[in-house]
């Protein structure tokens, strides 16, 4: 079974500038959470697609942005890059179904704004 | 609304010592409850849950957890610290949709020293 994987690892941006970070769900699962982690603090959810349609959001602006496609996979869009936005952003893929559905994380990409 | 508080921002204790890791949490419906381990520059790995199945929940690692409704408390323990322990912790909740998980709310984090 192959886990969740995340693409870069690292990334280094310029304010202003925009960024795309992909992610791979984990075999079988159907649903992608995205999660911002500031250095230091606990991850955020900034939000989650099904079926390929957010399907909740947290207190994030418009510029972030994401996509999922048909086989799953997701991308998070950031525009307009402000130095705040430095952080490790993390995927996370689950299984909606009858009962629990964990939500699985990838090793997350680092993104730094300078 | 749901939020975690985790209290200790940093725990050290000796090799083959007790490890208790202390969470709170607030939630206005039945909760999932959480806890993930995050090594240096790695992401979140589930060490446990709670599903509103039994209260006393055994993870991975030796690791177990308490869901205490009265305390509204879910504290993390395992009864012999080991070096390779040595990371950061976070709880989280989710709401309980009727079995269908929400949004993870996560702690800020407490990160463990093991001493030798």
């Amino acid at each position: 079974e192959t886990g969740v994987t995340q693409s870069p690892t690292h990334l280094i941006k310029t304010r202003g500038q925009q960024v795309t970070l992909r992610c791979s769900s984990q075999s079988g699962h159907n649903t992608v959470s995205w999660y911002q982690q500031a250095l230091g603090q606990g991850p955020q959810f900034i939000f989650q697609y099904y079926r390929e349609e957010e399907n909740g959001r947290g207190n994030f602006p418009p510029r972030f942005s994401g996509l999922q496609f048909p086989n799953y996979s997701s991308e998070l869009n950031v525009n307009a890059l402000e130095l705040d936005d430095s952080a490790l952003y993390l995927c996370a893929s689950s299984r909606r179904a009858s009962g629990t559905d964990t939500q699985y994380f990838g090793p997350g990409t680092r993104l730094t704004v300078l | 609304a749901q939020s975690v508080t985790q209290l200790g921002s940093h725990v050290s204790v000796s090799e083959g010592a007790l490890v208790l890791l202390r969470c709170n949490y607030s939630s206005s419906v039945p909760p999932y409850l959480f806890w993930y381990v995050q090594y240096p520059n790695q992401g979140l790995q589930l060490l446990l849950k709670y599903t509103s199945a039994a209260t006393l929940v055994k993870g991975i690692n030796g690791f177990e957890a308490e869901f205490k409704k009265s305390e509204t408390s879910f504290h993390l323990t395992k009864p012999s610290a080991h070096m390779s322990d040595a990371a950061e912790y976070f709880c989280a909740v989710s709401p309980n949709y009727g079995g269908s998980q929400g949004n993870l709310i996560f702690g800020k984090g407490t990160k463990l020293s093991v001493k030798p």
